[in-house]
């Protein structure tokens, strides 16, 4: 069954570094997207991305984060001057329909990334 | 402002129990979401559902619209079932954005 890759799984960055983490989403699907889950916490939503473009975005996505779709097959979230509270597990997921169709959203294993 | 609560935060049931997961929420939504999450932490999505009720396996998922709750059934709970069941909404008039439950971790016993 085809399956949403996460890398890497684990980074360690200091603070105030940029970082990048990839994703390729499952090959057919048109909706991507990023979530976090701060240890002891629960999901939350970054930011959803349709047609090249973002479609909704939380407020935690302010200016220091942003997603791009470089090629056919990678999406990626850059955090450009990291601080401590972006430690956390970054999940990707990806959907062949939007929200509210038939399909669900199929989720990665997971970036866990740790800033010191 | 959405808000998910889930019940019980925590559950553990002997091998072979059958086991009830409860998700309520406080505004429309278009469609509910049962995810389970490992402790590696991988998310994996069990059930999507926006009326009635669904059934994977030993898995069956209910939703009440009117009274905006979702129940998640296991049937003859099995240690491997252990894990964390999380509840998302996709609120009204969003078709991107998950709200989440804090979860519910779930310890099945041999």
């Amino acid at each position: 069954e085809p399956e949403v890759t996460q890398t890497p799984s684990h980074q360690v960055t200091q603070m105030g570094q940029e970082v990048i983490l990839r994703c390729v989403p499952i090959s057919n699907h048109l909706y991507f997207y990023w979530y976090r889950q701060i240890l002891g916490q629960k999901v939350e939503f970054l930011v959803s991305f349709y047609n090249n473009e973002i479609s909704e975005k939380s407020e935690i996505f302010d200016d220091q984060f942003s997603v791009e779709r470089p090629d056919g097959s990678n999406f990626t979230l850059k955090i450009r001057s990291t601080k401590l509270e972006d430690s956390a597990m970054y999940f990707c997921a990806s959907s062949e329909e939007e929200g509210g169709g038939d399909q669900p959203q199929h989720f990665g294993d997971g970036t866990r990334l740790s800033i010191l | 402002k959405n808000e998910v609560e889930q019940s019980p935060q925590n559950l553990t049931a002997q091998e072979g129990e059958f086991i009830t997961i409860n998700c309520s929420y406080s505004v429309g939504i278009s469609a509910l979401h049962w995810l389970q999450q490992h402790p590696g932490g991988g998310i994996v999505s069990l059930f999507m559902l926006s009326s009635g009720k669904k059934k994977h396996g030993r898995l069956i998922a209910t939703i009440n619209i009117q009274e905006k709750h979702s129940s998640l059934h296991i049937t003859a709970s099995h240690p491997r079932d252990s894990a964390v069941y999380i509840c998302a909404v996709q609120p009204g008039g969003s078709n991107y954005k998950l709200t989440f439950g804090k979860g519910t971790l779930l310890t099945v016993n041999p």
